[in-house]
């Protein structure tokens, strides 16, 4: 069965310091992955995603995330956090039958 | 203004007495879903939709009903709502079915059941 794994539940880095969220995925075919962000109060926004090809893929605000087929991983990253990224940060992932399976979140403070 | 709307935003009811959650995308989306979120546990799959009349179960769907009528609207109907299905609910929407789709977040409705 597909599963997306987000092993950190709360993440706190200090503004300008480099940020890694970590996802791990299930999936026995070529996934189709997802990073969506949360602010309080707000609904998804998708920051990037991958399907295919170069396997490190930039998205909005600065992200970027890399794929590694070995390691069942697609993390996160961002080099210098601002504040304004204090959120929670959802992993996903698209699965046969047009059913999308998402992690259960990592909520990130920015400490000044 | 291309978007997903859902109404209402917050409701607040008790159990047993049917509710309707309404969904409604202006992108001409072929693929619709309903999710809730709950603490810890992230957001899970009740239905989705790959076209119009055209429906099917996610993880999480005993308690739900949903249609697809239009192709812009996705209500998901409560029968009979149960203090477990207290929950954050969101409606999304993509262009074409299929996994590889970005999807589209309405803004969310706070559901509490009492």
């Amino acid at each position: 069965a597909q599963s997306v794994t987000q092993p950190d539940i709360h993440i706190t880095v200090s503004e300008g310091a480099s940020l890694e969220l970590r996802c791990n995925y299930s999936y026995g075919a070529t996934p189709y992955l997802f990073w969506y962000v949360q602010s309080p109060g707000q609904g998804l926004q998708l920051l990037l995603k991958y399907f295919s090809g170069d396997t490190l893929v930039q998205g909005i605000k600065g992200f970027e995330a890399e794929f590694k087929r070995s390691q069942s991983s697609f993390n996160l990253r961002k080099p210098s956090v601002h504040w304004s990224d204090a959120a929670e940060y959802f992993c996903a992932v698209g699965a046969p039958g047009n059913q999308f399976y998402f992690g259960t979140g990592t909520s990130l403070t920015v400490i000044p | 203004e291309a978007q997903v709307t859902q109404n209402p935003r917050y409701l607040i009811t008790v159990t047993g007495k049917k509710l309707t959650v309404t969904c409604s995308q202006n992108m001409n989306h072929e693929y619709m879903s309903w999710y809730r979120q709950d603490p810890g546990l992230g957001l899970r799959q009740i239905y989705y939709s790959m076209n119009v009349e055209v429906t099917d179960k996610g993880d999480v769907p005993e308690g739900y009903k949903v249609s697809r009528k239009e192709k812009r609207n996705f209500p998901l109907i409560l029968e009979s709502p149960s203090p477990n299905q207290t929950s954050l609910y969101f409606c999304a929407s993509s262009q074409i079915p299929g996994r590889q789709e970005t999807q589209y977040f309405g803004p969310g409705t706070r559901l509490l059941v009492l």
